[in-house]
């Protein structure tokens, strides 16, 4: 299994509402990272997971708050959005912080009202 | 700091001919790793080839093929006999070192053409 699954694919929010995204990957992967990205733009990288740990946080608003209940689960949680947040959410993993390929995700995509 | 640069935003190339994206980077790591991720539209973002610094031969992957150029820091992307399905956003990436981050292009969107 080389994959890696992102719900829901879609998702539209108030700006007062709580949502999260989810994103799985069985490949056995022990780095996991969340990127945001803006229509015919790189990906952003938002956050880094390593063995479950949050080792890199690119200066993210508080209004976005991941988790990584165990290692195939990657959770981002979202709370009290503006719209200029609204954009593709992709999730990737890799066997480890220093080896070479990231897997993406389809991407979740989201807009805020 | 690290940089990579695609100085390509558009390009097009008609069926079965072949085409080059360029890329530059500036890295003071000595062992990285270089990237090209394809990203059709609406579609999932997906590695297209990769090249390890330290090997001096080109990669290929069927029709897919690099120039790595590491004392001039460039690697160039050519897709020969080019086809419909390679039309998409193409990603020059450059990482990932210790932290897992990966340095992305702006990005070259391709349209193949019948």
């Amino acid at each position: 299994d080389t994959e890696v699954t992102q719900t829901p694919k879609h998702l539209v929010m108030g700006m007062t509402n709580k949502k999260s995204l989810k994103c799985e990957q069985h490949m056995g992967h022990r780095a996991m990272y969340w990127y945001k990205q803006k229509a015919k733009k790189p990906p952003e990288l938002m956050f880094v997971y390593s063995y479950e740990k949050l080792s890199i946080n690119e200066s993210v608003p508080s209004r976005f708050s991941p988790e990584c209940p165990n290692s195939s689960l990657l959770n981002l949680h979202l709370h009290a959005l503006q719209p200029e947040d609204s954009a593709l959410y992709l999730c990737a993993s890799s066997q480890g912080l220093a080896t070479d390929q990231q897997f993406f995700g389809p991407g979740t995509r989201l807009t805020v009202l | 700091a690290q940089t990579v640069t695609q100085s390509q935003p558009e390009m097009s190339v008609q069926e079965a001919e072949t085409v080059t994206l360029s890329c530059t980077y500036d890295t003071s790591e000595s062992n990285y790793y270089l990237f090209w991720y394809k990203q059709p539209p609406s579609r999932q973002m997906i590695l297209v080839i990769r090249q390890e610094a330290y090997k001096q031969q080109n990669a290929t992957e069927n029709r897919f093929s690099v120039n790595f150029q590491k004392a001039a820091k460039s690697f160039s992307l050519k897709i020969s006999d080019s086809q419909l399905g390679d039309t998409a956003m193409y990603f020059c990436a450059l990482g990932p070192g210790n932290t897992g981050k990966l340095i992305f292009g702006q990005g070259t969107t391709l349209q193949v053409k019948p």
